[in-house]
């Protein structure tokens, strides 16, 4: 079946200090592989996609590279900010029918 | 571009009443929408998907009856909690894609619903 599996959280950093929220899915057929951020309050926006193996997606100074060897889609960032606080989930979208299954969802905290 | 927004934002109903929730794509044509139920601190559970002009195709364990929903429109979903107990209450998110299938179909959420049932 499909699944993802995310980090428990909360994770708690300090600014500017490197971030890494692992991410690994199950998954039958060929999925594409997202990273949304959810701010208190408001709903998901994409942060990031690869749609295919060794892809690498990248946006507002975050990356994440489509692993299928690992299965794996984890979500680094080299410097946080404190804007950068929020709920981060990896998510998997099948081939057909564009299924989501998302993770439990990964609460950063960054601290001043 | 890719707006979705939802309609109300937060809503209160007494029990046995019925709860219209909408989504709408804003600046795009949406073949296909989702619903969503997030319970507090959790992920996100897929309730059905539906695609313009068809009926839609729940999840296992969801109620049809319970949680109508209607895509009359490329730019409108409906989802209709029909009979509501306290137990439905929750933050239902909708989401839209352009197409209807294909790997690597972005879906873009709306900012979600809180639904509080008295």
């Amino acid at each position: 079946g499909n699944s993802v599996t995310q980090m428990e959280g909360p994770v708690t950093l300090s600014e500017e200090a490197f971030l890494t929220i692992n991410c690994t899915y199950t998954a039958t057929g060929y999925p594409s592989l997202f990273w949304y951020v959810q701010y208190p309050g408001e709903g998901l926006q994409l942060l990031l996609k690869a749609t295919k193996a060794d892809d690498k997606g990248s946006n507002k100074g975050f990356e994440a590279t489509y692993r299928k060897e690992t299965t794996s889609f984890h979500l680094e960032k080299g410097s946080v900010q404190v804007s950068d606080s929020a709920v981060y989930f990896c998510a998997l979208g099948t081939y057909n029918f564009n299924k989501f299954y998302f993770g439990s969802g990964t609460k950063l905290n960054v601290k001043p | 571009g890719a707006v979705v927004s939802q309609h109300p934002s937060r809503v209160i109903c007494k029990s046995g009443t019925s709860v219209k929730i909408e989504c709408r794509s804003l600046d795009f044509q949406a073949t296909t929408m989702f619903w969503y139920r997030q319970f507090p601190k959790q992920s996100l559970m897929l309730m059905a998907t539906s695609n313009e002009g068809s009926k839609a195709t729940y999840e296992q364990g969801v109620e049809k009856d319970k949680f109508l929903i209607n895509h009359a429109s490329l730019t409108l979903s409906t989802l209709t909690v029909t009979s509501a107990h306290p137990e439905d209450s929750s933050f239902y998110i909708c989401s839209a894609s352009r197409t209807s299938g294909g790997a690597g179909d972005t879906q873009y959420f709306g900012p979600g619903t809180r639904l509080t049932v008295l």
